[in-house]
């Protein structure tokens, strides 16, 4: 009974795929987000959905797109990927925009040879 | 720009209290103090979080200063498990946590 779940546990493709990691939260929140946690341990922000819609799109390049099939989903799609794409990426959500009391998912590692 | 000064590590014994500081005298009246930890290879985990008052809760105490411009999060009885990144946030954009670079603490036997 996790309450945020992801897969893949971890990824390792080739410069230029395309890749998908998939997350899901059973706690009925309104809001989930995506993180980015790079080499330096640096955990920052990347996208937010509240009740399916995209309400803050960070300074991402547009190869990553967040697709919510439904309140209870969050996917993240990269094109195109890049080495410096390589990093944790974590997904969260929390019960509504606030950023209090997020829950974590246990994060994809994401490897770009 | 994270808002918070939090040391880069720090040192328990354990079973003994941890206290673990941060600065955030920028902080505006509005503006909550939260604490998450990650322990390695896993997400961050809430912990705590406050306004003005002191609060606790199962995991931990969090004590603000009367000016707001300093916290400290209390681990009563710090155990090896405790080991972890600790963040300190003040800025919240659009609903999102701004993450600084946190204090390792290591909880040693």
């Amino acid at each position: 009974d996790t309450a945020v779940s992801q897969t893949p546990k971890y990824l390792v493709t080739q410069m230029g795929n395309d890749k998908s990691i998939k997350c899901e939260q059973n706690l009925g929140h309104d809001t989930m987000y995506w993180y980015k946690q790079d080499s330096k341990k640096f955990l920052k922000i990347m996208f937010s959905y509240n009740n399916k819609e995209l309400i803050i799109n960070e300074t991402v390049p547009n190869r990553f797109s967040p697709k919510s099939p439904d309140k209870a989903h969050l996917n993240l799609h990269i094109n195109s990927l890049e080495l410096g794409d390589s990093a944790v990426y974590f997904c969260a959500s929390s019960p509504r925009l606030g950023g209090r009391w997020s829950y974590f998912g246990p994060g994809t590692r994401l490897t770009v040879t | 720009d994270a808002k918070t000064t939090q040391p880069t590590s720090m040192d328990c014994a354990e079973g003994r209290a941890a206290n673990l500081p941060c600065n955030h005298s920028t902080i505006s009246g509005n503006e909550y103090v939260y604490w998450y930890r990650q322990i390695h290879s896993q997400g961050p985990q809430y912990i705590i979080h406050g306004l003005k008052n002191n609060e606790t809760n199962e995991m931990a105490s969090l004590i603000i200063t009367e000016d707001r411009k300093s916290s400290t999060l209390i681990l009563p009885h710090a155990t090896l498990r405790d080991t972890a990144v600790y963040y300190c946030i003040v800025r919240v954009e659009s609903g999102n946590l701004i993450f600084g670079k946190g204090t390792k603490l290591s909880v040693k036997p």
